[in-house]
């Protein structure tokens, strides 16, 4: 079984500033790892995914991430925020073969200041 | 209508009553699958469709009962549920059964009073 752990349930950032919201993951076989975003009243939003292949994955919204097979990590990043990025983040795992099987992290609210 | 669209978006019910929450996905997708949102808690899967069959129960209480009469449509039918039942209640979509992209509705506001 999976499980997954974002380490902060908030982050407050000022605009313009970087960001890196944190995911880490358990299992005992190989995975695929996503990140998705809550805006207000709204269904989660793809922002990018890994698969396999480069570690360094780029997603939408300016958004990357980097799996870290060692440190069993998927932190997010963006190098610079906006007001719009304010937002729940969820990280989610699954496995190879339960592709459809995704195990969620507890979300982190990301709250961007002016 | 495009996406994945979600009736009602807010339901009040009481313990006995029996409500359905209905789910349509207009991206010709094969696969549908039913979530929980609850506060303080991670999402959970709740339940897995393919091609119209149900792939996936994963442990939830008989009081939810999931329908999909093709492809395009799903349904949870609620009955005699309990206060902590009350959640967000998302359905998404995809392609098949491999690992593509879910697409989220934008869910069901559950309250059980």
């Amino acid at each position: 079984a999976q499980s997954v752990t974002q380490l902060d349930s908030q982050v407050p950032v000022f605009e313009e500033a970087p960001v890196e919201l944190r995911c880490n993951y358990s299992s005992s076989v190989s995975v695929y790892l996503f990140w998705y975003v809550q805006y207000p009243n709204q269904g989660l939003q793809l922002l990018l995914k890994y698969l396999s292949g480069s570690t360094l994955v780029k997603g939408i919204n300016g958004f990357e991430a980097e799996f870290n097979k060692s440190q069993t990590s998927f932190h997010l990043r963006k190098p610079s925020v906006h007001i719009s990025d304010t937002a729940e983040y969820f990280c989610a795992v699954s496995s190879l073969q339960g592709a459809q099987k995704l195990v969620f992290g507890q979300g982190t609210r990301l709250t961007i200041n002016p | 209508e495009t996406g994945v669209t979600q009736t009602p978006r807010h339901l009040v019910m009481g313990m006995t009553n029996k409500k359905s929450l209905k789910c349509e996905q207009h991206l010709g997708h094969n696969a549908m699958y039913w979530y929980k949102q609850s506060a303080k808690k991670p999402l959970e899967l709740m339940f897995v469709y393919n091609f119209k069959e149900q792939t996936e129960n994963n442990s939830v209480p008989s009081r939810f009962s999931p329908e999909c009469p093709n492809s395009s449509h799903l349904f949870l039918h609620l009955h005699t549920l309990q206060p902590e039942d009350s959640a967000l209640y998302l359905c998404a979509s995809s392609q098949g059964s491999g690992q593509e992209t879910q697409y989220f509705g934008p869910g069901t506001r559950l309250l059980v009073l």
